[in-house]
């Protein structure tokens, strides 16, 4: 199985300021054959199911705000909120879809 | 937009059998995947399978002894059974889909899930 590790575990910042989140999968999730990242980030608010952020590592859900941004590629991923707003307040998951079982990172809780 | 949603037993005895439905409405069951994903209180994520409209599965190895998917076009259902279960079975148990089948995808329609105690 591909273990997804997540840092940190949690995170406070302050409304306004950057906010970043890794991810680390004990596997390459670059798929050679159309050079796409098998990784998403889901948010995760208390009482409802997650929600896709990020897919392909990079690529926005439609509807999610642009402050939202996706990078890195291979093992080492991130995720950035540009400019925190009180309704991020959240957990934050990581995802690897690029092989079974597909795995999820540990989720790390972002805070005000 | 697709809506799926989540019903069943919210308590199961232990050694028993946790049966759930998943009812998709808004879209087509055909030509997607579509996975159960669990979520024990307090935890993290974890994927137990999947099962595509023509009946093929794939189950995560962890489960698999105990994990039967089902699905029924013509109500648009899908089904999970797991067996002989224990208090670690604990969870909120989600439906979702990946919106397509050409290559694995992520999961774009979650449920809103249902809790499922293991309590005698």
């Amino acid at each position: 199985d591909i273990v997804m590790t997540q840092s940190p575990d949690s995170l406070a910042v302050s409304l306004g300021e950057r906010a970043t989140i890794n991810c680390k999968s004990s596997q390459t999730v670059l798929h050679n054959s159309n050079n796409k990242n098998y990784l998403a980030w889901y948010q995760q608010k208390p009482r409802q199911p997650p929600k896709v952020l990020i897919y392909w590592a990079s690529t926005r859900e439609s509807g999610v705000p642009d402050r939202f941004s996706g990078s890195g590629s291979e093992t080492d991923f991130t995720l950035t909120i540009s400019s925190l707003q009180a309704e991020d307040v959240a957990v934050y998951y990581c995802q690897q879809y690029f092989s079974s079982p597909y795995t999820f990172g540990q989720g790390t809780r972002l805070e005000i | 937009q697709v809506q799926l949603q989540e019903s069943g037993p919210g308590l199961v005895k232990p050694s028993e059998t946790l049966s759930l439905t998943c009812t998709v409405s808004g879209g087509s069951i055909r030509n997607y995947f579509w996975s159960w994903i669990r979520q024990p209180p307090g935890r993290g994520l974890e994927w137990i399978g999947y099962i595509h409209n023509s009946g093929s599965t794939n189950y995560n190895p962890s489960l698999k002894s105990r994990v039967t998917m089902s699905v029924d076009t013509s109500k648009n259902q899908f089904s999970l059974k797991l067996s002989s279960v224990t208090a670690a079975d604990t969870a909120v148990y989600y439906c979702a889909r990946e919106p397509a089948t050409e290559t694995p995808h992520h999961f774009d329609s979650w449920g809103q899930g249902t809790l499922v105690t293991v309590s005698s």
